[in-house]
């Protein structure tokens, strides 16, 4: 069990660059998460999924697509890269659970640190 | 006004010591609460989910107060390894019934010999 995997691990982009981000879980869980996480700041909601085709925005979604064509999968793009981009990304994912809906604990992937210059 | 509010830090221990951070929320519809511990560079993981009734697992305790709105961690006889960065999440019931997870900023704990 790999659990939550991402790639790349780091990467360098200049500014207009594009690049996709990919989020691979085997633990077969309904939702997935792409946040942000910057100094001093809480890891911040990007988007996120609740099921394979479904993807929904979260705080902080401009600048940022996604795609979930895979209930496994969930992956991140970036069409234009900006210097505010600069940033630790984590991908997570977490069961769904009971009727209510709420989800339970997330796990992480290992982080992808990205660098705009 | 943050949704999730926590101390930064450091809280700088010596071994052994008992240390407890708090963590305010400000949506009273919140519904689930947890601790996450975020180690230098590395991902956030899991520490301990937080019930109503309070929980403990070994030296640490999670307490709920709804009344005030805010969630503690305490950590009896503290260990070199738990020096990390402790994260409250709340996560709140949305108008549309949809869910929202809100990390805090976190707690630094230093644990020095």
């Amino acid at each position: 069990n790999a659990g939550v995997t991402q790639t790349p691990k780091f990467r360098v982009l200049k500014t207009g660059q594009s690049m996709t981000l990919l989020c691979a879980q085997d633990m077969n869980h309904e939702y997935m998460y792409w946040y942000r996480q910057d100094p001093g700041m809480g890891l911040r909601l990007i988007h996120y999924s609740v099921g394979e085709g479904t993807t929904a925005k979260g705080e902080v979604p401009d600048g940022y697509n996604v795609s979930r064509l895979k209930k496994q999968n969930f992956l991140l793009g970036l069409e234009s890269a900006a210097p505010s981009q600069t940033s630790v990304y984590f991908c997570a994912s977490s069961k769904f659970r009971g009727t209510s809906g709420s989800p339970g604990e997330q796990f992480f992937g290992p982080g992808t640190r990205l660098t705009v210059l | 006004r943050k949704e999730v509010e926590q101390d930064p830090g450091p809280f700088n221990v010596p071994e052994g010591a008992t240390v407890a951070f708090n963590c305010t929320y400000s949506n009273s519809a919140s519904q689930s609460f947890f601790w996450y511990r975020q180690d230098c560079r590395k991902e956030p993981k899991l520490l301990m989910s937080v019930y109503s009734s309070g929980n403990e697992d070994g030296r640490f305790t999670a307490q709920l107060n709804r009344a005030s709105q805010y969630i503690s961690l305490l950590i009896r006889d503290s260990k070199l390894s738990d020096s990390a960065t402790y994260l409250c999440v709340v996560n709140t019931l949305r108008m549309d019934s949809s869910y929202k997870l809100i990390f805090g900023s976190g707690t630094r704990l230093l644990v020095r010999p």
